[in-house]
């Protein structure tokens, strides 16, 4: 198993551009998550998804947008890149029981200019 | 959802045992502790967790107290790769709310 996958490892965005940040699994695990670290600090969930077709809000959602077609994908949409989205950005997933742990993605670094 | 209280950073010299506590005195009957840690510009890798007893795992320990206000991460015999930072978590409930929500955790550094 490659476990969890991101893409880009590295973007630079002008202010007011668009992306979308890749994740896959191929674990088939239920649950997936979104979260962003800014310098020095610790991760904060941006959006979270339980199964296919099901997405929730996490703490700090404003900015962002997912959808989660399949089990394997959840990407993460920036329609209007600002400054204050520079991060870096980790993927996780997990199987559904309660005791199980996430696994993390290796992190897509982002600068917006 | 519980909240965790952890030192911001410690030192521990290479060789000797680390052990990181964590407060968590909200903590619910049904919610695990969780231990991960993230060296440096990597993903968060768990390292172990526990409901009530005590666990020990290869990676390291876990002492819950027995009022389960607090915990201790114990790693027996710390080495330069240790260094990292560790989140202490304490599990929301299952479910549609199944999220986990870090803290800025406990910056630790080994010292040769």
């Amino acid at each position: 198993n490659a476990g969890v996958t991101q893409t880009p490892k590295f973007r630079i965005l002008k202010i007011g551009q668009s992306m979308t940040l890749q994740c896959t699994q191929d674990m088939n695990h239920n649950y997936m998550y979104w979260y962003r670290q800014d310098p020095g600090m610790g991760l904060k969930l941006i959006y979270y998804s339980v199964g296919a077709g099901i997405t929730d809000k996490g703490e700090v959602p404003n900015g962002y947008n997912v959808s989660r077609s399949t089990t394997e994908d959840f990407p993460l949409r920036l329609e209007l890149a600002a400054p204050s989205q520079t991060s870096v950005y980790f993927c996780a997933s997990k199987p559904p029981g309660a005791r199980d742990t996430q696994y993390f993605g290796p992190g897509t670094r982002l600068t917006v200019l | 959802d519980a909240k965790t209280t952890q030192p911001t950073s410690m030192d521990c010299a290479e060789g000797r045992a680390a052990n990181l506590p964590c407060n968590h005195s909200t903590i619910s009957g049904n919610e695990y502790v969780y231990w991960y840690r993230q060296i440096h510009s990597q993903g968060p890798q768990y390292i172990i967790h526990g409901l009530k007893n005590n666990e020990t795992n290869e990676m390291a320990s876990l002492i819950i107290t027995e009022d389960r206000k607090s915990s201790t991460l114990i790693l027996p015999h710390a080495t330069l790769r240790d260094t990292a930072v560790y989140y202490c978590i304490v599990r929301v409930p299952q479910g549609r709310d199944d999220k986990i929500i870090f803290g800025k955790g406990t910056r630790l550094h080994i010292l040769p």
